[in-house]
């Protein structure tokens, strides 16, 4: 059974650096084409892709975002970590992490509000 | 790169059939696999369609993905509309550059 979950500060300050964690099992990151994506959606907007990794440590990242974002992985740990750098309040969103073989997104986790204000 | 456009809202009634378009900007929406996505209020988004046409798991027939290369678009189709499917669609496909590209996202209202 697959599962993916997000944790992270639910609340940051402008300019601070945002680090979220996406921890999951049922599947491994050491398997040839297995993948993880992270995926922001503001109050009320659509859908934004930021970044994924897959299990040859290629990291991908959006074109617009690339600079202010790092994402990494711990096998030993079954875990995913997105940085953020210089957060805004345009950052504000809730932060989903996704299981991505084949470029599907097929197990998605519940999400995770993080509200950026002084 | 290229975008995925889908318009922005659709709404039918019960029991009459719906068609949510995603056009692709710039090269074939044949090259790249399509899914679609249903996002209800709360809650993360899960899978419909995959490869294009494939129901996910669970998902009922009344669910039904094509592409057309003549308009380079992607359709998702629900035919005998429920209430229950009043919900966000995103589509959603890549490229070599970015390997995951949303749609905008197409709110259906059921009435």
């Amino acid at each position: 059974q697959v599962t993916v979950r997000e944790s992270g500060p639910a609340l940051v300050k402008p300019t601070q650096t945002l680090t979220l964690t996406c921890t999951f099992s049922g599947f491994s990151l050491t398997t040839s084409g297995m993948c993880v994506s992270w995926i922001r959606q503001p109050p009320g907007k659509a859908l934004e892709w930021l970044a994924l990794i897959d299990w040859d440590d290629e990291k991908y990242y959006s074109t617009s975002l690339k600079n202010r974002l790092t994402i990494s992985k711990d096998t030993s740990k079954n875990q995913v970590v997105l940085t953020m750098t210089n957060m805004d309040s345009d950052d504000t969103a809730t932060y989903y992490c996704a299981r991505t073989r084949n470029r599907h997104l097929d197990y998605w986790g519940q999400g995770t509000l993080v509200t950026v204000s002084s | 790169n290229f975008m995925l456009t889908q318009p922005h809202s659709v709404s039918e009634s019960p029991g009459k059939t719906v068609t949510i378009s995603c056009t692709r900007s710039s090269g074939s929406i044949g090259s790249n696999y399509v899914q679609w996505y249903q996002q209800r209020p709360g809650s993360a988004p899960t899978t419909v369609i995959s490869e294009d046409n494939q129901r996910a798991s669970g998902v009922p027939d009344r669910f039904s993905g094509s592409i057309d290369s003549s308009s380079n678009s992607a359709s998702l189709t629900i035919s005998g509309l429920k209430t229950e499917d009043e919900a966000d669609y995103y589509c959603q496909s890549y490229n070599s550059r970015s390997p995951v590209v949303f749609g905008g996202g197409t709110k259906l209202t059921v009435l």
